[in-house]
């Protein structure tokens, strides 16, 4: 089994910057894949391969991982931005997917 | 547009089977790799069961290895979650996803908007 762990919560205000983590130990070596998931939605991929933005996700979210942790950063943060955030990593021993256990990200 | 959608969910009870199906759309889909995500009332993401494009690998959570069975119909761009021995614990939200490629390793890109299964007495 392979534990990530995210704080629960993170308040922030508009205009600030974000910067969510995810800790792991050696994540650094794995590929790490950030979900967004907004109150009743599915879930919604923003970041994946630590740093790769899909098509029509803002360049705001921005990705980095070294060492234990992973960090999802969003900058000029917005009302939108509200939700819940997943970090997920594949671990290769296991052959298992993973998911933190998310921080919801609340706008102040 | 790329999409998939789940169905099959609904109210079981404990012991019971069920399975749910997952339609692809606007994509090739026997290229691609497909997972099953689970989401607990009010509780985060769990992964449950991912298969490779070919159909060959199966990979499954150990909380539910022995009681799911993941497969595909490539003709019919559907891939399905075979649930027997349900419990009350497997109640969630079960969303599809697929992967950016046939391998089950690499990342989601597409999630469904999931199916909801109710394991009660």
């Amino acid at each position: 089994s392979y534990v990530l762990i995210q704080p629960p919560s993170l308040s922030v205000a508009p205009g600030k910057t974000a910067s969510l983590t995810c800790g792991g130990n050696n994540i650094g070596s794995k590929s790490v894949q950030w979900n967004q998931q907004r109150p009743g939605q599915a879930p919604a991929v923003v970041i994946y391969y630590d740093s790769d933005r899909p098509s029509g996700v803002p360049e705001r979210f921005s990705g980095s991982n070294s060492g234990n942790t992973a960090t999802l950063t969003i900058s000029r943060v917005e009302a939108g931005d509200e939700a819940d955030y997943y970090c997920q990593v594949w671990d290769s021993s296991s052959s298992h997917w993973f998911f933190g256990g998310g921080t919801k990200l609340t706008v102040l | 547009e790329v999409q998939v959608l789940e169905s099959g969910g609904g109210l079981m009870q404990p012991g019971g089977s069920l399975r749910l199906s997952c339609v692809a759309s606007g994509f090739t889909f026997k290229n691609y790799a497909m997972s099953w995500v689970r989401q607990a009332p009010g509780k985060g993401l769990q992964w449950v069961s991912g298969l490779s494009g070919s159909g060959v690998s199966t990979y499954y959570a150990d909380s539910v290895k022995g009681r799911f069975t993941i497969s595909r119909d490539n003709s019919k761009n559907t891939v399905f979650l075979q649930m027997n021995s349900l419990r009350v614990d497997d109640t969630a939200v079960y969303y599809c996803a697929k992967q950016r490629t046939g391998l089950v390793e690499t990342p989601i890109d597409i999630w469904g908007q999931g199916t909801l299964v109710t394991v009660a007495s």
